[in-house]
Order: structure tokens, then sequence, then C-alpha cells
């Protein structure tokens, strides 16, 4: 059985970093095609996609946000951490984590709200 | 950066069959684009599905189907289901980039 889930604070103030850990299970993040990345939600919008780390390391990032992520993986604890600095108030939405394989996102973590505001 | 466009909002009937569709701002979509399909419900993660334009995963109702159509990804609907009304995006591939459609919201009326 495959699953996701994301932890980390709920309420961050405006110019802190946020850190989001994914714990994932059933799978390897060393399986060869295999991803884990980060999809994000506000409030009443569209999904925004941010990130994906691969099983050989490659990263690929959200140009806009690029100078403001990072995506880390720990593939003996099956752990993916995404770093955002500089959080702002239109960073509030609904953090997704999700595994990619063969060109599908398949399985997605519950989500986790994350409020920024002072 | 691309823009993808979906329509804003759909309404079906019961019974009734309904096609919503996936536009890249850079051209036509095609199968190197990727197309993944997801629903959404309120208070819900997304859940997958279609990828690779027209591949179904193993949960996915026999009476969603995805192609290529007139240029653009699409997601047909047949025989919609009330439990059908929900929030669609599309993903496309752009070359280590993906971009999400800004959702069609399908009212089953």
């Amino acid at each position: 059985q495959i699953t996701l889930k994301e932890s980390g604070p709920t309420l961050v103030k405006p110019t802190q970093t946020l850190t989001l850990t994914c714990t994932f299970s059933g799978f390897s993040l060393s399986t060869y095609g295999m991803a884990v990345g980060w999809v994000r939600q506000p409030p009443g919008k569209a999904l925004e996609w941010l990130t994906f780390i691969f099983w050989h390391d490659d990263e690929h990032y959200r140009p806009s946000l690029r100078s403001r992520l990072t995506i880390t993986k720990d593939t003996s604890k099956n752990q993916v951490v995404l770093t955002m600095t500089n959080m702002d108030p239109v960073d509030t939405a609904t953090y997704y984590c999700a595994r990619a394989f063969n060109w599908s996102l398949a399985y997605w973590g519950q989500g986790s709200l994350v409020t920024v505001s002072s | 950066q691309a823009v993808v466009t979906q329509e804003p909002s759909l309404t079906v009937s019961p019974g009734g069959t309904v096609t919503l569709t996936c536009a890249s701002s850079t051209g036509a979509v095609t199968s190197g684009h990727y197309p993944n399909w997801f629903q959404q419900k309120p208070g819900q993660a997304p859940r997958a599905l279609i990828y690779n334009t027209n591949n179904k995963h193993s949960w996915t109702p026999a009476r969603f189907s995805g192609s290529l159509l007139g240029g653009k990804a699409a997601l047909t609907v047949s025989g919609v289901q009330p439990e059908d009304e929900a929030d669609y995006y599309c993903l496309l591939y752009y070359g280590g980039m993906r971009v999400f459609g800004g959702g069609t919201k399908l009212t089953v009326l």
C-alpha cells in the first residue's frame, strides 16, 4: 500500500522559512524513474506544481519560485523535505506531496494547510 | 512559462456525456506533454484519473477516457453520474516543468 503524508507547521509568519516533510511508504525513491514532489493549492484556487526530486537526485522547480524553493530527499528515511524561504501571505495554501512515476501523479498525500500571517 | 487553459465550468445532465479540454499557450497539445487528469472534490486531495493522454489507473471508472482532440487534451465522461460533480484539473509536462490548468468545475444537474 502506497501512502504519503505531509507534516510541518500550520502557521508561519511573513519572511519566515517554511519547512514541510513528506513521509512515504510502499515504494522506494531509489527506484529507477521514481520522483516525489510538491503541489500547492491556495484556498479556492487551482493547483500549482512546485517541485520534484528524482531517484537520481535531479531536481525540477517552478521557475517563478526557483529562488525560494529547495527540495531534498532522505531515501533511507523515506522522506522528502520542501523548504520555502521568505514566506508571504500569498503563499497561504494547502501543500500536497505526490509520487511521480511513469509520467503519472497517481498517489497524493492528504495535504497540509499552511497559513502565513503575523 | 506556459499557460494551460481549461473551461471554467461545464454543466451536464445525469447520464449524459461531457468533454473537458486542456489547451496549451505554446501550441497544440501532443502526447509529448504526457497529459494527466485529476478529479478533486471539496475538502479532498486530488485523485488521479488519466495519465499519458489516455491511460487509466486501476481505480478509474470506465466512463472516464482521455484523448487528444483538435490540438488539445480531452477528458470525456460518458454516462455521467451525480458523484462526478467535482473540479477537474489537467497537467501538462514541458521538458522538466509541469503546469496545471486552471480547472473545470463540472456540475451535474
